[in-house]
């Protein structure tokens, strides 16, 4: 079984600080990682994935992650954030290799910037 | 490249009612997912196609829902009898193979009274 845990709910920063958006997971072998964005009244969209390599990926919108297999973790990271990002942010994850299995989603933590 | 499309958007019935909620997936991507999104979750795979036939059903509540993907493209989520605690967000999403990107399209919501 595959399982992702975001512990939470919220996370509020102010406009121009870093922000970090937690993610722990849980698969048999090697895990390919990802976090997908969800605004209002939309479809999720795809940020960024782990699958290979290089333990810091970076993504769309100046997002990047860091994939921790000691700690199996992969948080999500912006160096200065934006008020346009706030939204609902969902971690996933599928053992690898990754054709056949369905991606299992976290519960999903939103994230809100204040100006 | 044109999106992944679903409709309808919106459905209001009344419980122990049908529904069916269509899907068009990008042109080649031989994958296709329904997942179910109730408020407050994550997405909750409910079935996974590979072309026509299917790879993953093991949480679909085949009492009540089916899907289908006749000719390996568009696909189709019937729900009968609806109950309430099946109102959320239908998504569908398709992928590339070997990408490892899903596509969502941008949902179908369902409220059951």
């Amino acid at each position: 079984a595959q399982s992702v845990a975001q512990p939470e709910d919220q996370v509020n920063v102010a406009e121009g600080n870093p922000l970090t958006v937690k993610c722990t997971y849980s698969v048999s072998g090697n895990p390919y990682l990802f976090w997908y964005v969800q605004y209002p009244n939309r479809g999720l969209q795809f940020l960024l994935k782990y699958i290979t390599g290089d333990n810091l990926v970076k993504g769309s919108y100046g997002f990047e992650a860091e994939f921790n297999k000691s700690q199996t973790s992969f948080h999500l990271k912006k160096p200065s954030a934006l008020v346009s990002d706030s939204a609902l942010y969902f971690c996933a994850v599928r053992a690898a290799p990754g054709g056949r299995r369905a991606l299992t989603f976290g519960s999903g933590t939103r994230l809100q910037v204040q100006p | 490249e044109a999106g992944v499309a679903q409709s309808p958007r919106y459905k209001i019935i009344e419980k122990r009612q049908s529904v069916a909620f269509w899907c068009n997936p990008i042109s080649g991507h031989a994958t296709l997912y329904w997942y179910q999104q109730i408020l407050g979750q994550g997405p909750k795979l409910l079935i996974q196609f590979q072309n026509n036939g299917v790879v993953d059903d093991s949480q679909l509540p085949k009492d009540r829902f089916s899907a289908e993907r006749l000719k390996g493209v568009d696909s189709t989520l019937k729900i009968q009898p609806a109950k309430l605690e099946d109102s959320a967000v239908y998504l569908c999403a398709s992928e590339l193979s070997g990408a490892n990107v899903l596509t969502f399209g941008a949902g179908s919501r369902l409220t059951v009274l």
